[in-house]
């Protein structure tokens, strides 16, 4: 079965240090999302991506965040000078076609990211 | 977005069935209603939706109020892996790049 996925698992970093994830989505999909859980909380959108642009953007997503495409297959989140308060699972998502059409995002495992 | 209320949490016992409710009394014509689910240490994983008739698939059925203010998830009969956050979502509109928004959803403890 088809899955998005995600590298690093893991990343520890120290405070003020640039940041990328990455995000392998499904192949044929078009629409794609960064979301974050801080520990304990709920699922935060972050930003979501189409046609190589942003579609839009949570108030979370600052001028310290930006995405990228950069291949036709990756999907990067970086984070430019990484503050405490990053430190959270980020998860990448992605889907085909309408969302009220096909009702599934699928997601990846996540990112895990420490700042220290 | 549209509101949902869940409960914050609920407990069941394995293989017995599980229904999960979720209130969205400002719900919109044009809006889906979406179940997922999260299980520990994982990412989000969808579970089913529906507009307004009643959905099944292998995971569960969506049984929806006629006035669509409400509606309910139903695990048929549940075991220690339905253990997870269900969260129920609303979306709608036109079709685009159209996040989801997650609340806190109910944690569901399924007991041995």
């Amino acid at each position: 079965e088809p899955e998005v996925t995600q590298t690093p698992s893991h990343q520890v970093t120290q405070m003020g240090q640039e940041v990328i994830l990455r995000c392998v989505p499904i192949s044929n999909h078009l629409y794609f999302y960064w979301y974050r859980q801080i520990l304990g909380q709920k699922v935060e959108f972050l930003v979501s991506f189409y046609n190589n642009e942003i579609s839009e953007k949570s108030e979370i997503f600052d001028d310290q965040f930006s995405v990228e495409r950069p291949d036709g297959s990756n999907f990067t989140l970086k984070i430019r000078s990484t503050k405490l308060e990053d430190s959270a699972m980020y998860f990448c998502a992605s889907r085909s076609e309408g969302l009220a059409r096909t009702g599934e995002l699928f997601f990846g495992e996540g990112s895990r990211l420490t700042v220290l | 977005d549209a509101k949902t209320t869940q409960p914050n949490s609920m407990e069941s016992n394995e293989e017995e069935p599980v229904h999960l409710p979720c209130n969205h009394s400002t719900i919109s014509g044009t809006d889906y209603i979406h179940w997922y689910r999260q299980l520990p240490s994982q990412g989000p994983e969808y579970v089913i939706h529906g507009l307004t008739s009643n959905v099944n698939n292998r995971m569960a059925s969506l049984a929806i109020a006629e006035d669509r203010k409400s509606s309910t998830l139903i695990l048929h009969r549940a075991t220690l892996r339905d253990a997870a956050v269900y969260y129920c979502i609303l979306s709608g509109g036109p079709q685009g790049a159209q996040k989801l928004v997650f609340g806190q959803g109910t944690r569901l403890t399924i007991n041995p």
